[in-house]
């Protein structure tokens, strides 16, 4: 099993500050998912990146894979109350099996 | 589309009892999963099938847990006899044969072992 290490582990912020959230492994992965989860639901898919270098921008989130493909991060802007949860990165290293980090929990405050 | 269901939402039991949770995938969905998450950490992969053939099995401790998927639909996750440890979350998740088009989970199983 290969290990994805998240940072930080919890994070409180007050609303319309800006955030950046780590995801770091020693091993090379094909692809990286972003997942948001919220209490007492499923995780929900956010983003996948697949090149190495690759960034994304989902409104006020941008994710970027490392040119490496062992890394990624996950940047919000001007965070809002709604952005609170769970946020899970997990790796595609092959076949089809995902390994989830062990999340950064996120709390934005009004 | 319909969504991944899963029942029931919550279950209490003793240690020592048995329990089982149920899964429907979504229709199509040839790969299914259960994950195991305990509170405050990230899901941990238990068992992958693909249609009704078990993919990947490690992680599941066969002495105890137990699942099957007939028919490559429905599944289920049996845990015989429940330890205290045991305690967590229990989602399911399926995908198209390609994990790039990500999973979709259902909105898992909260299991309290007493």
């Amino acid at each position: 099993t290969q290990l994805l290490e998240q940072s930080p582990q919890f994070l409180s912020i007050q609303e319309g500050e800006n955030l950046t959230v780590y995801c770091n492994s020693s091993s090379v992965f094909s692809s990286l998912q972003w997942y948001r989860q919220e209490p007492g639901e499923g995780p929900v898919l956010l983003v996948t990146v697949v090149t190495g270098g690759e960034v994304k921008k989902l409104k006020r989130l941008t994710f970027q894979f490392g040119d490496a493909r062992k890394d990624s991060s996950l940047h919000i802007t001007a965070a809002q109350p709604g952005d609170t949860g769970l946020y899970l990165c997990a790796g595609i290293e092959w076949g089809n099996m995902l390994t989830f980090g062990g999340g950064t929990r996120l709390m934005v405050k009004p | 589309e319909a969504g991944v269901a899963q029942s029931p939402r919550y279950k209490i039991i003793e240690k020592r009892q048995s329990v089982a949770f149920w899964c429907n995938p979504i229709s199509g969905h040839a790969t299914l999963y259960w994950y195991q998450q305990i509170l405050g950490q990230g899901p941990k992969l238990l068992i992958q099938f693909q249609n009704n053939g078990v993919v990947d099995d490690s992680q599941l401790p066969k002495d105890r847990f137990s699942a099957e998927r007939l028919k490559g639909v429905d599944s289920t996750l049996k845990i015989q006899p429940a330890k205290l440890e045991d305690s967590a979350v229990y989602l399911c998740a399926s995908s198209l044969v390609a994990a790039n088009y990500g999973y979709t989970f259902g909105s898992g199983t909260r299991l309290t072992v007493v």
